[in-house]
């Protein structure tokens, strides 16, 4: 089955700074990368997300890259502001009946 | 518009004892899905839904049953409750298949002693 790495567990940053997250997978077939949000004590919540066919999408101040030949993808946010603290998920999907592998989570501590 | 809807929030169970904990959806979505959270590991899948009328084991099965009773429900059940089923419970459902945005529930935190 689809196997997904998450790195790094922990990412402390100042206001102000970027912030990348990355992961890798282990099925060069999965072609859906979404990106999960889940602040403290809340539900996880989509952000962001892509497809196989598309090297690299933005919305605002996040943006994801996906590099299908090396089996990576990463979550770039810039400018980064107190309320994007929280624990992100990645995740890589095969489609159709395939269920979704995640990431085991990064914490994201944006200090003012 | 709910969304997902999970009862109930919180939960204490002693050893031994049984629970259902419910979802229901009203997005129309074919899959459900049911994961457990627990520190450092991530969302990790129990059971899901591909759509009404099938179920399927995902990564932690053991101890956990579902039932889909309906293209809107999912409910799992723990039959003999365990101290390492402490968890966060989240259900989930996706339009269809895996390759769509997959919606949350508010999480159920449920406490074995």
């Amino acid at each position: 089955g689809e196997n997904v790495e998450q790195h790094p567990s922990t990412l402390s940053v100042q206001e102000g700074d970027s912030a990348v997250i990355k992961c890798t997978y282990s099925d060069s077939a999965s072609n859906y990368f979404p990106w999960y949000k889940q602040e403290l004590g809340k539900r996880p919540q989509l952000i962001i997300d892509i497809r196989s066919n598309v090297g690299e999408k933005k919305d605002q101040r996040i943006a994801v890259t996906l590099n299908k030949t090396a089996k990576h993808f990463s979550l770039h946010i810039t400018e980064t502001q107190p309320e994007d603290s929280a624990v992100y998920f990645c995740a890589a999907s095969l489609g159709g009946s395939y269920i979704p592998t995640f990431g085991r989570g990064t914490s994201l501590i944006v200090h003012p | 518009n709910a969304g997902v809807t999970q009862t109930p929030k919180f939960q204490v169970l002693k050893t031994g004892q049984s629970m259902t904990l419910q979802c229901a959806q009203d997005m129309n979505h074919n899959s459900m899905y049911w994961y457990r959270q627990d520190p450092g590991m991530g969302l990790r899948l129990i059971y899901y839904s591909a759509s009404e009328g099938t179920t399927d084991k995902g990564e932690v099965p053991n101890g956990y049953n579902v039932s889909r009773l309906n293209k809107r429900e999912f409910s799992l059940r723990l039959e003999s409750a365990a101290p390492s089923q402490t968890s966060v419970y989240f259900c989930a459902s996706s339009l269809t298949g895996s390759d769509t945005e997959a919606f949350f529930g508010q999480g159920t935190r449920l406490t074995v002693v």
